[in-house]
């Protein structure tokens, strides 16, 4: 079936410093992403929706100058989360939408396992 | 008012029992709705996706739609360990574009 990968599953870092989180579709290619994060035992809170080739599109109230999308091919999209704190710790999760729609006439979004934030 | 409203649980339920989830929502133009299961520090993982009102049977699974009431439901038969996790119900206007997540349902089924 259908994969999505996200790197690094899980990472530290000190207050101030950026960080990089991945999401491939390894066995399709994807129009779309979606950037979600989600607060212990809370649910789902869509960040971003990002479409290659374009700009992501933010929600409101997530600053797009802090969270920066690139969604540069059709199997990749980067989530850098820009001068990251404390408050910015939380569990980063990414789904993507296939290109075909045969694909996604039966699951519209696959979901990568996430990455774990945590800033000191 | 949340979009979607889910009970958060804990809900804990005897090995074998019917496990028995729902969701109420407030917006009518969702038309597309999912069940997805979520372990501890795992991606959500789709369980049932289902078009407007009606049932759907999978296995174990069982969700309904009554839009009229704006409510969904998931059960799940003969209750295994297995199943332990979080529950998540999430609902869209269309197919394709972004979802509406509830907050979850942690289920404990116990041996």
């Amino acid at each position: 079936g259908a994969v999505v990968s996200q790197h690094p599953s899980w990472v530290i870092c000190k207050s101030g410093t950026s960080v990089k989180i991945e999401c491939r579709s390894l066995d399709f290619q994807a129009t779309t992403m979606f950037w979600y994060r989600q607060f212990p035992k809370q649910s789902l809170m869509l960040m971003a929706t990002s479409n290659e080739g374009s700009k992501a599109t933010y929600e409101q109230g997530v600053e797009k100058d802090k969270f920066l999308i690139n969604h540069a091919s059709l199997t990749l999209s980067t989530l850098t989360v820009t001068s990251a704190h404390p408050e910015d710790s939380s569990f980063y999760i990414c789904s993507a939408r296939p290109r075909d729609r045969a694909e996604y006439s039966n699951q519209p979004q696959h979901f990568g396992d996430g990455t774990r934030l945590s800033i000191l | 008012q949340k979009e979607v409203e889910q009970d958060p649980g804990p809900l804990s339920v005897p090995e074998g029992a019917i496990v028995s989830l729902n969701c109420t929502y407030s917006n009518s133009a969702f038309q597309y709705f999912m069940w997805y299961r979520q372990y501890s520090r795992k991606g959500p993982e789709l369980l049932m996706y289902t078009y407007s009102s009606g049932n759907k049977e999978d296995g174990r699974f069982t969700a309904q739609v009554d839009k009229s009431s704006k409510y969904i439901s998931l059960f799940i038969r003969d209750s295994q360990p297995s199943d332990s996790a979080t529950y998540l119900c999430a609902m869209g206007e269309d197919s394709w574009g972004k979802l509406q997540f509830g907050a979850g349902t942690q289920v404990v089924v116990t041996p």
